[in-house]
C-alpha cells in the first residue's frame, strides 16, 4: 500500500459543483500539504498544515478550503468548482523532526471541471 | 519576491552522456536545495538534498552542486540511460516554510 494515498485519482465534474479531494498517510508525519500542478506553471502550494490544529494558506488558496481531520488525514475542498481549477492535485507529507525535510507525495488526483 | 528558476524547459541528451540541469534562485538564501524526479502522471520522488554549507553531494550516478555565490545548483546524471528520462524539479526551503518548486526540466535520454 502507498504511504500517501489520494482519492479520487480521477474526477470529472461540472462548474459549480462541490468537490472534495482526500489524502491519508501512514508515515506518521505531522506536516501535510496540498499542491496543484499545471503544465508550464509547475507545482504551486495551496494549503499546508504543520499539525492537526494548524492550517496555513499557500500561494494560491483562493477558491479552496482544507480540513485536517486527524494527523493522518488532510482533505482539500473546492466549494464551487470552476474550469480553471482543472489540474493535477498532489498531497504531500513531511516529518517535523527529520533533518532532511523531504516531501513524500501521493500519486495525484486529476480533476477536470467542465 | 523569492524566485527559483530552472533554465531549460526540456533537455535532450544522447545515452551515455552526462546530463546537466540548472537551478537558479534570486532574492533569498535557502538553507538547502532539494531535487526531485517526476514521471508522467506520478507524484514527485525525492532524490537529493544539499545544504548551503555543502559544495557537492553524490548518490550513485547523481551529483548535485550548490554555489551560493552564483546562487545556483547544478544536477548531473552521469552515464545517462533512457530510464533516466523524466522531469526533474528543484525546490528550496528557507526557514520554516514549505518547499517552493521550480517548474522543472524535462529530460529525454535518446538511445
Amino acid at each position: 500500500d502507498a504511504d500517501v494515498t489520494q482519492t479520487p485519482r480521477n474526477r470529472i465534474t461540472k462548474t459549480g459543483k462541490r468537490i472534495m479531494l482526500e489524502c491519508s498517510q501512514t508515515k506518521g508525519h505531522d506536516r501535510m500539504y496540498w499542491y496543484r500542478q499545471d503544465p508550464g506553471l509547475g507545482l504551486r502550494l495551496i494549503y499546508y498544515s504543520f499539525d492537526v490544529k494548524d492550517i496555513n494558506k499557500g500561494e494560491i488558496s483562493d477558491g479552496y478550503s482544507v480540513s485536517r481531520q486527524a494527523q493522518a488525514k488532510f482533505s482539500l475542498s473546492l466549494e464551487s468548482a470552476i474550469p480553471n481549477q482543472t489540474a493535477l492535485y498532489f498531497c504531500a507529507t513531511s516529518d517535523l523532526t527529520a533533518t532532511k525535510g523531504e516531501l513524500f507525495f501521493g500519486e495525484g488526483s486529476r480533476l477536470t471541471v467542465l | 519576491s523569492q524566485k527559483i528558476e530552472q533554465n531549460s524547459e526540456a533537455l535532450n541528451i544522447q545515452e551515455g552522456k552526462t546530463a546537466t540541469l540548472t537551478c537558479n534562485y534570486t532574492n533569498y538564501s535557502p538553507a538547502y536545495l532539494q531535487w526531485y524526479r517526476q514521471d508522467p502522471g506520478r507524484g514527485p520522488v525525492f532524490l537529493l538534498l544539499i545544504r548551503e554549507n555543502e559544495k557537492e553531494k553524490r548518490k550513485e550516478r547523481l551529483k548535485v552542486t550548490f554555489d551560493t555565490t552564483l546562487k545556483q545548483s547544478l544536477f548531473h546524471i552521469t552515464a545517462s540511460q533512457p530510464a533516466d528520462s523524466a522531469t526533474y524539479l528543484c525546490a528550496y526551503e528557507s526557514g520554516n516554510t514549505p518547499l517552493v518548486f521550480g517548474k522543472g526540466t524535462r529530460l529525454s535520454v535518446i538511445a
